[in-house]
């Protein structure tokens, strides 16, 4: 079955640091991975997705994700730190053997900006 | 474009009662998933439709059910309401259900359930 590992309930970065949030992902076929952030009292907003084609994706907001199939990893990162980046992370995974509508989510990365 | 449209926001119900949930999607999109979002267990997925047609569902009892309306609303069922019931259930829609360019859920606000 598919899975997905976020590494680090909580990262806190200083302002313009290097953000990196980690995910680890579990698929018997080649998967579909996402990344959103949640702000408190909303809902899920998708920062950028690999469906396939380009191993570097960029997303909104300097976001970019990595993905490395030998590592099986997709790692969010941001060259600089922004207060307004601090919010909860989730990486997701989907395949063709569960269903592409079906999002497996990690259990989330909550970022701390400080200033 | 309008986004995805929960309502209600907010919700109290008493154990034992039901709950209907509304979702309307983005215009155009014909997929319509549920996940539930609680501290403890996290976002787990309830159930996807498609054309009005129930194409992938998660581990809930039968107590959660839904449904798509031809233009492509949906609504959430729960019978028999239970404290762990309590919860963000969020909506999320999509222009394609299945592998394409397009591919990718747009999620709405939630509505937050509590239960006593």
């Amino acid at each position: 079955a598919q899975s997905v590992t976020q590494l680090g309930s909580h990262v806190s970065v200083s302002e313009g640091a290097l953000v990196l949030l980690r995910c680890n992902y579990s698929s018997s076929v080649p998967p579909y991975l996402f990344w959103y952030v949640q702000y408190p009292n909303q809902g899920l907003q998708l920062l950028l997705k690999y469906t396939s084609a380009a191993t570097l994706v960029k997303g909104i907001n300097g976001f970019e994700a990595e993905f490395k199939k030998s590592e099986t990893s997709f790692h969010l990162t941001k060259p600089s730190a922004h207060m307004s980046d601090a919010a909860e992370y989730f990486c997701a995974v989907s395949d063709l053997n569960t269903g592409f509508q079906k999002l497996v989510f990690g259990t989330g990365t909550r970022l701390l900006v400080s200033p | 474009k309008a986004g995805v449209t929960q309502t209600p926001r907010y919700l109290i119900k008493t154990r034992g009662q039901q709950v209907t949930l509304s979702c309307s999607p983005i215009s155009g999109h014909r997929s319509v998933s549920w996940y539930q979002q609680t501290p403890g267990q996290g976002l787990q997925f309830l159930f996807e439709y498609f054309s009005e047609t129930q194409r992938n569902k998660g581990n809930f009892p039968g107590r959660f059910s839904g449904r798509q309306f031809s233009n492509s609303r949906s609504e959430m069922n729960v019978s028999t309401l239970e404290l762990g019931d309590s919860a963000l259930y969020l909506c999320a829609s999509s222009l394609e259900g299945q592998g394409s360019t397009n591919y990718g859920y747009t999620f709405g606000s939630g509505t937050r359930l509590t239960v006593v």
